[in-house]
């Protein structure tokens, strides 16, 4: 495997189930990232991670519960959703030089197409 | 606050047809970087190129070239000779240190490019 993968690739969840979304990078990386794509809007930063350590939740409801065990996996544990969820969430990485700011390019997985019913 | 401004939404054009898409920036930095990334059917979001904001060249990838220029706060992105491999969604993004440590992107709405045969 190379780049950034993504499992499931797409998944259909009533609002009372309980799922999982899985991340796993083979770049070497140290940062990983969870994004939410809907129709006819911007991307939207979820959550950030850096060396396994969550330095950014972006306001994200508690539906919505992130995981990163070590710095090539990350999971989005998800529970009790609504409808409203249902989107593209894209999981990407990044190698980040330093503890300020980094401008480095992230690199992208194919996402996991959610449907909440 | 940083925000990127893709006025196109949706763009169709003939095959072998030149094509710009345009990205405009806000940022009160002074040291900032963007990016284009192309996101295929497939949905997977490929990175194209990052510029700083202290190198205003131009550059050219074979079919594609960027120019930046800061007097307007554009980045905007040509491909010449389109092909129907290029039909995607592009999004321009600027990563500045107001977003704190990683590489924390700020995505513009992406433009929908149709390249018909």
């Amino acid at each position: 495997e190379t780049g950034v993968t993504q499992t499931p690739r797409h998944l259909v969840m009533g609002m009372t189930n309980k799922k999982s979304l899985k991340c796993e990078q083979h770049l070497g990386h140290n940062a990983m990232y969870w994004y939410k794509q809907s129709a006819k809007k911007p991307l939207e930063l979820m959550f950030v991670y850096n060396f396994k350590e969550q330095t950014e939740n972006n306001s994200v409801p508690s539906r919505f519960s992130p995981e990163c065990p070590n710095s090539s996996h990350l999971f989005l544990h998800l529970h009790t959703l609504q409808p409203e969820d249902s989107a593209l969430y894209l999981c990407a990485s990044s190698q980040e030089t330093s503890a300020t700011s980094s401008y480095n390019e992230q690199f992208f997985g194919p996402g996991t197409r959610l449907t909440v019913l | 606050a940083q925000k990127v401004t893709q006025a196109q939404t949706e763009i169709s054009v003939v095959e072998k047809e030149d094509v710009t898409l345009d990205c405009v920036y806000e940022t009160r930095d002074t040291t900032y970087y963007l990016f284009w990334y192309k996101q295929p059917p497939s949905g997977e979001l490929v990175f194209l190129i990052r510029r700083n904001s202290f190198d205003e060249q131009n550059e050219i990838s074979g079919r594609y070239s960027w120019n930046f220029q800061k007097s307007t706060s554009s980045f905007n992105f040509t491909i010449t000779a389109s092909q129907v491999v290029d039909s995607a969604v592009y999004f321009c993004a600027l990563s500045d240190s107001t977003t704190g440590a990683n590489s924390k992107l700020t995505f513009g709405k992406g433009i929908t490019l149709s390249v018909r045969p």
